[in-house]
């Protein structure tokens, strides 16, 4: 079973803070993904990675960075923090090569409040 | 603009009935589609897929029906549990290992 972990769980920030979302997997996944979660919206990538070094932009990139310094880690990195990024932020894993081609793996989130 | 789209938002059926969720898609090239579950405060966690060359996948009360003229496909979910209840999410990939376009999802609610 694949295991990914986010921390922390819970995180209140205020306007124009810096937050670090940090996410790990023990699963050797060469891809990883952050998405937010909003009632409404469903669920949308912010940034994804197919490897250490590597990040590319999802669909909604504007406002965060995003680290991939080893195949393990992948962090999500607001600079200045707004209310309007107040959400539920999900990291997930897979890898399209292994047997469960394509099956992402998520994270049991990290809920964000900015004040 | 959204590539996936989910009707119903909301559903409630009683135990026992059989629940069908609802996706279509824009993008003809799309040719993997997962169906999440997410129960309150989880992560989603994949529960049945289906690629664009089949019409149709079974996985013990969870069936995908799919219809590629029409880019539509449902979720049949037979003899619906109360701990089916859960948020279903709907999503689409082009080729393999890129990335996936989630519907808005749809809440399912099983009532004994």
């Amino acid at each position: 079973e694949a295991a990914v972990t986010q921390s922390p769980r819970n995180k209140v920030a205020v306007t124009g803070g810096k937050v670090t979302l940090s996410c790990n997997q023990t699963n050797n996944h060469n891809n990883m993904y952050w998405y937010r979660q909003d009632t409404g919206h469903g669920l949308r990538l912010i940034h994804y990675s197919y490897g250490a070094g590597s990040t590319e932009k999802g669909d909604i990139p504007d406002g965060y960075k995003a680290s991939r310094p080893s195949q393990e880690n992948f962090s999500l990195i607001l600079e200045l923090a707004t209310p309007s990024q107040t959400s539920v932020y999900f990291c997930a894993s897979g890898d399209p090569t292994g047997q469960c081609q394509d099956t992402q793996y998520f994270g049991p989130g990290t809920r964000l409040l900015v004040l | 603009q959204q590539q996936v789209r989910q009707s119903p938002q909301s559903l409630t059926v009683w135990e026992g009935e059989t629940a069908i969720l609802n996706c279509s898609y824009e993008d003809s090239t799309f040719n993997y589609f997962p169906w999440y579950q997410q129960f309150p405060g989880e992560g989603p966690a994949l529960l049945i897929s289906i690629r664009s060359v089949s019409d149709k996948k079974e996985d013990g009360r969870f069936t995908i029906f799919f219809n590629k003229r029409e880019k539509k496909l449902s979720l049949h979910i037979t003899d619906s549990q109360p701990g089916d209840s859960a948020t279903y999410f709907c999503a689409a990939m082009r080729g393999t290992g890129s990335k996936l376009s989630f519907g808005k999802g749809a809440k399912l609610t099983v009532s004994p």
